[in-house]
């Protein structure tokens, strides 16, 4: 079965600071797609950043970026300069777009991250 | 371009009643997926409507079941409802296979089953 496991329940970072998030999965394909979301108190559900399991390089979006360990399932989120609009629920999901699968998302459990001021 | 919108945002219902939510998907949207988000967790896939037709199903009992219409928009169809239902139900709209699979997720609909 594909898993997502996310191990830290719980985070808190100074504004303007850099913070790590963490994911490990697991799955034996070999074709997948990676992604962050982040969900403030406000529930929607927002897309921060994907990776393609074929591209070695690394995603990144503004402040946003990863680092896609493949042998080590491993896809980590660093947010730099902290913003205290980016407290909330973040959550890594996994898709296999295998045949007959058009985007089945499994999502880890979320890591609740609070921006200090 | 307008996004995910669901309705209602909240409802209260009463155990072994019924439930009907809708979602209307982004525009140019052809795929649909609804998940269920229990309270600190992360949501749960329930099934994904393609061209109109069920196209995957988790691990849900029947009693859970959807609609997807002509303009894509969808509806979320839950049968005797249980304690247990009482959730954040999310829909998610997509373009398959062009958009890598992103999924982009409406503010979603609390549901209190009592």
């Amino acid at each position: 079965a594909q898993t997502v496991t996310q191990s830290q329940p719980e985070m808190s970072v100074q504004e303007a600071e850099t913070v790590t998030l963490s994911c490990t999965y697991d799955t034996s394909e070999n074709n997948y797609y990676l992604f962050w979301y982040k969900q403030p108190p406000s529930r929607q559900m927002i897309l921060v950043i994907r990776q393609e399991a074929y591209k070695q390089q690394n995603a990144t979006e503004n402040r946003f970026s990863v680092n896609f360990q493949k042998a080590a399932k491993s896809f980590s989120l660093k947010i730099s300069d902290s913003q205290l609009g980016d407290t909330a629920m973040y959550f890594c999901a996994f898709v296999n777009p295998g045949s007959g699968n058009t985007g089945k998302l499994i999502f880890g459990q979320g890591t609740t991250l609070q921006v200090k001021p | 371009e307008t996004g995910v919108t669901q309705s209602p945002t909240h409802l209260i219902k009463t155990r072994g009643q019924q439930v009907t939510l809708r979602c209307s998907s982004q525009s140019g949207h052809n795929t649909v997926s609804w998940y269920q988000q229990a309270l600190g967790q992360g949501p749960q896939f329930i099934f994904q409507y393609y061209r109109e037709e069920e196209n995957g199903r988790g691990n849900f009992p029947p009693r859970f079941s959807g609609l997807q219409f002509p303009n894509y928009s969808s509806e979320l169809n839950v049968n005797a409802l249980e304690l247990d239902d009482s959730a954040l139900y999310l829909c998610a709209s997509s373009l398959v296979p062009d958009s890598y699979y992103e999924q982009y997720f409406g503010p979603g609909t609390r549901l209190t089953v009592t």
